[in-house]
């Protein structure tokens, strides 16, 4: 079974910094393209990162060098670094397994940037 | 930047009734890239169709998808109580890859 689970998110004030990580299972990760999306409360979805399973990376534009995502493959995890946060950053933030659309998705993790 | 529309915002049917959604991209879209998918409150979301018109694993074939360049469509022959939730599609044809801002299907 493909589970995909997120941690890290919390409560953050604004200007600060989140490690979000992404433990996958059920499937081989190493040759998986992985992704973050993220979703603003009652708001639709929004595409924030891609990372190809060479390594290939792709960001959303508004993100403004502020994220990075990173994978390691021997922990079958995934990364997203998110520095100077600010409110509009609030969202629960997926990962999700797939090189073009997305096949599985985790159930995401809360970050919430306020002072 | 592919920007996607649908419509329309909200779709208000009873069980068994057909559902017509509708997506509309801002360029031409290659058929192969654009994706639905389907979101329940505090749910994840659930791939539906990809690539245009395939079912993903899983998926009922009263779900199907179709379109082409810059015009697509989503049809739920004979909705069930399960169904109703917000449908979302997405393109993945160009970086970055966007989403509509979805059409909700609520229950008449």
């Amino acid at each position: 079974e493909v589970r995909l689970v997120e941690s890290g998110g919390g409560l953050v004030k604004p200007g600060g910094s989140l490690r979000l990580s992404c433990a996958a299972s059920g499937f081989t990760f190493s040759t998986s393209s992985m992704n973050w999306v993220r979703q603003a409360p009652g708001k639709g979805l929004e595409w924030v990162s891609s990372i190809s399973s060479s390594g290939y990376i792709l960001y959303a534009d508004s993100l403004k060098g502020r994220f990075t995502i990173s994978r390691d493959n021997a922990n079958n995890s995934l990364y997203l670094q998110m520095d100077s946060l600010g409110a509009e950053d609030t969202a629960v933030y997926y990962c999700a397994r797939g090189g073009g659309s997305y096949s599985q998705w985790g159930q995401g993790t809360l970050v919430t940037v306020s002072s | 930047e592919i920007v996607l529309t649908q419509s329309p915002g909200t779709l208000s049917l009873s069980p068994g009734e057909r559902a017509t959604l509708s997506c509309r991209a801002s360029q031409s879209v290659s058929t192969s890239y654009l994706a639905w998918y389907q979101q329940k409150p505090g749910q994840a979301p659930r791939l539906l169709i990809y690539g245009a018109s395939s079912r993903a694993t899983g998926i009922p074939d009263r779900f199907s998808g179709s379109g082409s360049g810059t015009d697509f469509t989503l049809t739920i022959d004979g909705l069930e109580p399960e169904d109703f939730a917000v449908f979302y599609c997405q393109q993945y044809d160009k970086s970055p890859f966007t989403f509509g801002p979805g059409t909700k299907v609520d229950i008449k």
